[in-house]
C-alpha cells in the first residue's frame, strides 16, 4: 500500500464553522506533512510531524490546528476560517522526515470558505 | 532562503515531440531534488528522485539530470503523449530540513 488517503475530497464551510480534514497512511512512515496550495502556485508547508514531534511554520494562523493521534493518522482542525483560506490542502508522508526522502502525497481536500 | 524557479511557466507541444523542462535553485547545499507531476485539483505524484551525489535518474520516457554546483536540473520527456499533459514541479530538500517547491511548468501535449 503506497497510498496517502485524504478525506473529504471537497469541503465548503462558513466562517463560523468548525471542521476537520483527515489523512491516513499505512506505509509505516514516521513523518507526515500538511501543505496548502493556492491555484497555480507551489505547495506551501504548514506543519510537519516527525516521530510524533510537531514542527510549525510560524506564519500559519492559529485557526489551523494540527493533530497527530498516531504515526498513521494526521488531522487538521479548522475554526473561524477566512475566505482567503480557500485552497487545496495536501497531506504528504515520508519515511523519516530527514534527508529529503521521497514524498508521497494524498489527492487533497479542495476547501471553499464562504 | 532557498528559491526554486521553473522555466518555462507553460509549454505547448505537438504529440510525439521530445521536450525539456528546467528547474533552477539558488542554494546548492541540497540533499536531493524531486520531480513531481500534478493533475488539476489533484495531489502530487513523485516521478523521479535524484540524490545530491547523483547526476541523473531515468524512469521509462523520463530522464532527470542534476548539476548541483550550478543549481540546475532538467526533466527530459521523450516522445510526448497527450496523457503527459499536467503541471510538473521540482522540489529541493536542503540543509534547512525542508522541501522547497518550484513554481511549476504547465505542459499541454496536443494530439
Amino acid at each position: 500500500d503506497t497510498e496517502v488517503t485524504q478525506t473529504p475530497k471537497h469541503l465548503v464551510m462558513g466562517m463560523t464553522n468548525k471542521k476537520s480534514l483527515k489523512c491516513e497512511q499505512h506505509m509505516g512512515h514516521r513523518a507526515m506533512y500538511w501543505y496548502k496550495q493556492k491555484a497555480k502556485k507551489p505547495p506551501e508547508l504548514m506543519f510537519v510531524y516527525s516521530y510524533e514531534k510537531l514542527s510549525i511554520n510560524e506564519s500559519v494562523p492559529s485557526r489551523f490546528s494540527p493533530e497527530c493521534p498516531n504515526s498513521s493518522l494526521l488531522n487538521l482542525h479548522l475554526h473561524a476560517l477566512q475566505p482567503e483560506d480557500s485552497a487545496l490542502y495536501l497531506c504528504a508522508s515520508s519515511q523519516t522526515g530527514t534527508r529529503g526522502e521521497k514524498l508521497f502525497f494524498g489527492s487533497g481536500t479542495q476547501l471553499s470558505v464562504l | 532562503k532557498q528559491e526554486v524557479t521553473q522555466i518555462p511557466a507553460a509549454l505547448s507541444v505537438p504529440e510525439g515531440e521530445n521536450l525539456v523542462l528546467n528547474c533552477s535553485f539558488t542554494d546548492s547545499a541540497i540533499y536531493n531534488l524531486q520531480w513531481f507531476r500534478q493533475d488539476p485539483g489533484k495531489g502530487l505524484t513523485s516521478l523521479l528522485l535524484i540524490q545530491s551525489s547523483q547526476r541523473e535518474q531515468t524512469s521509462g520516457r523520463l530522464n532527470a539530470s542534476l548539476d548541483k554546483s550550478s543549481g540546475r536540473s532538467t526533466l527530459y520527456i521523450a516522445a510526448s503523449q497527450p496523457g503527459d499533459s499536467a503541471t510538473y514541479l521540482c522540489a529541493v530538500f536542503d540543509a534547512g530540513n525542508q522541501f522547497y517547491f518550484g513554481t511549476g511548468t504547465s505542459l499541454t501535449v496536443i494530439p
